[in-house]
């Protein structure tokens, strides 16, 4: 069946440092693809999503490709600041209902 | 800014007894969800709702579980029968879905957190 893998954590990087979280993921079909993310104490928050091949999805200077060639869409930020500090998932959207299918999640801790 | 709302935030309940998860959609979303994260692990799918039934459940969505939209606003989730293994975050979610188009962004709400006892 469909699924999420995203690369075990927790990852601690310092404040301006490079972000890179990497998903894979096995699907049929086409699916949409997704980062959410989840700050201490709160609900899954979208962050950014692409639905096609080559799409690139951007947000709060996030990005992330769908590459189909290599089923990934993996997450990038080319400088972490402490609020950035969260956990966040990687998630496709399968089937006819558009259930989503989530990684196990990925802590990031940005220190000062 | 419309947003998904849930209560309570926080459920304690003695094992096998009823309770009911309370969630308000966005207004205008046709398309809704239940999810739920054990402590520490992912959010797992529970189901699927669009068109006043379930277009789709999950393998832990047993008899023990229901979903209803008994008034136009409000989304439930009840689990008849709590176990131990109930205790959780549950997450409501909701989507556009105009036109049948189940692929919309889904919004979240904030979470119930379901303790058994």
């Amino acid at each position: 069946g469909d699924s999420v893998t995203q690369m075990e954590g927790p990852v601690t990087l310092s404040e301006e440092a490079f972000l890179t979280i990497n998903c894979t993921y096995t699907a049929t079909g086409y699916p949409s693809l997704f980062w959410y993310v989840q700050y201490p104490g709160e609900g899954l928050q979208l962050l950014l999503k692409a639905t096609k091949a080559d799409d690139k999805g951007s947000n709060k200077g996030f990005e992330a490709t769908y590459r189909k060639e290599t089923t990934s869409f993996h997450l990038e930020k080319g400088s972490v600041q402490v609020s950035d500090s969260a956990v966040y998932f990687c998630a496709l959207s399968a089937g006819n209902t558009g259930k989503l299918i989530f990684g196990q999640g990925t802590t990031l801790q940005v220190k000062p | 800014e419309p947003e998904v709302t849930q209560t309570p935030s926080h459920q304690v309940t003695q094992m096998g007894q009823e309770v009911i998860l309370r969630c308000v959609p966005i207004s205008n979303h046709l398309y809704f969800y239940w999810y739920r994260q054990i402590l520490g692990q992912k959010v797992e799918f529970l189901v699927s709702f669009y068109n006043n039934e379930i277009s789709e459940k999950s393998e832990i969505f047993d008899d023990q579980f229901s979903v209803e939209r008994p008034d136009g606003s409000n989304f439930t989730l009840k689990i008849r029968s709590t176990k131990l293994e109930d205790s959780a975050m549950y997450f409501c979610a909701s989507s556009y879905g105009g036109g049948g188009r189940s692929t919309d962004t889904q919004y979240f709400g904030p979470g119930t957190r379901l303790t058994v006892l």
